[in-house]
């Protein structure tokens, strides 16, 4: 296990076209978080699952933003109709339930740019 | 409402000088505090959480209840502790980790 992988690295959309993330995070791991971070500002947590459940999701910034862990190991993050203000970095992390002390691990992130 | 404020956003200090990053938040109730940081290039990664009390590469944090502070503090600086620096915070019923905006260290030769 070489702890949480994110594809792509980096993607260039066009405005209006829709674009999936992929995280796997560490197989041990039964949560899984998605923040974005835009420049200057610390990442801002978007949503996250335990297992397959979705604990959380208000904090999606819009109703184009979609997140789904269907076997509650691999999650994806989906954007509906990109906008310019979607250009940032998406970043996952997971960790253990009920060993939030021992913190996350973070993946590489994914660098969205929206022309 | 959860809240990590770093009021500083570049700290520039010369090798060997001590180092101070501030961390002040807002929670009603006791919190888990933890010091995450990004070299560059590289992930962002766990530097050091209150409940251990650990030392690690040299930096401490202390929890300050009363202040509602967890300042990073390192006595003596070196140039490859120039990274960038996040607060997060947590309730103990592990909700997901809020950060704050960062701190960029630099130590100058």
């Amino acid at each position: 296990d070489t702890g949480v992988s994110q594809d792509p690295r980096h993607k260039i959309t066009k405005r209006g076209q829709n674009v999936t993330f992929r995280c796997d995070p560490i197989s041990e791991h039964n949560r899984l978080y998605w923040y974005r971070q835009t420049l200057g500002q610390g990442p801002e947590f978007l949503t996250y699952f335990q297992n397959e459940a979705q604990l959380e999701k208000s904090r999606l910034l819009s109703d184009r933003f979609s997140a789904e862990r269907p076997k509650g190991s691999f999650s994806t993050l989906e954007i509906q109709r990109t906008e310019q203000g979607d250009s940032a970095m998406y970043l996952c992390a997971s960790s253990l339930s009920g060993r939030g002390s021992y913190g996350y691990t973070f993946g590489s992130g994914t660098r969205l740019t929206v022309v | 409402a959860q809240r990590v404020t770093q009021p500083e956003k570049l700290l520039s200090v010369f090798k060997g000088a001590p180092v101070e990053l501030k961390c002040n938040y807002s929670y009603s109730g006791s919190p888990e505090l933890f010091w995450y940081v990004q070299y560059s290039r590289q992930r962002l990664q766990l530097l050091l959480r209150h409940i251990s009390r650990e030392s690690i590469k040299g930096f401490t944090a202390d929890l300050n209840k009363g202040e509602t502070s967890f300042h990073l503090k390192k006595p003596f600086a070196q140039e490859e502790d120039s990274a960038m620096y996040y607060c997060a915070l947590s309730d103990p019923g592990n909700t997901p980790l809020v950060f704050g905006k960062g701190t960029r260290l630099s130590v100058i030769a």
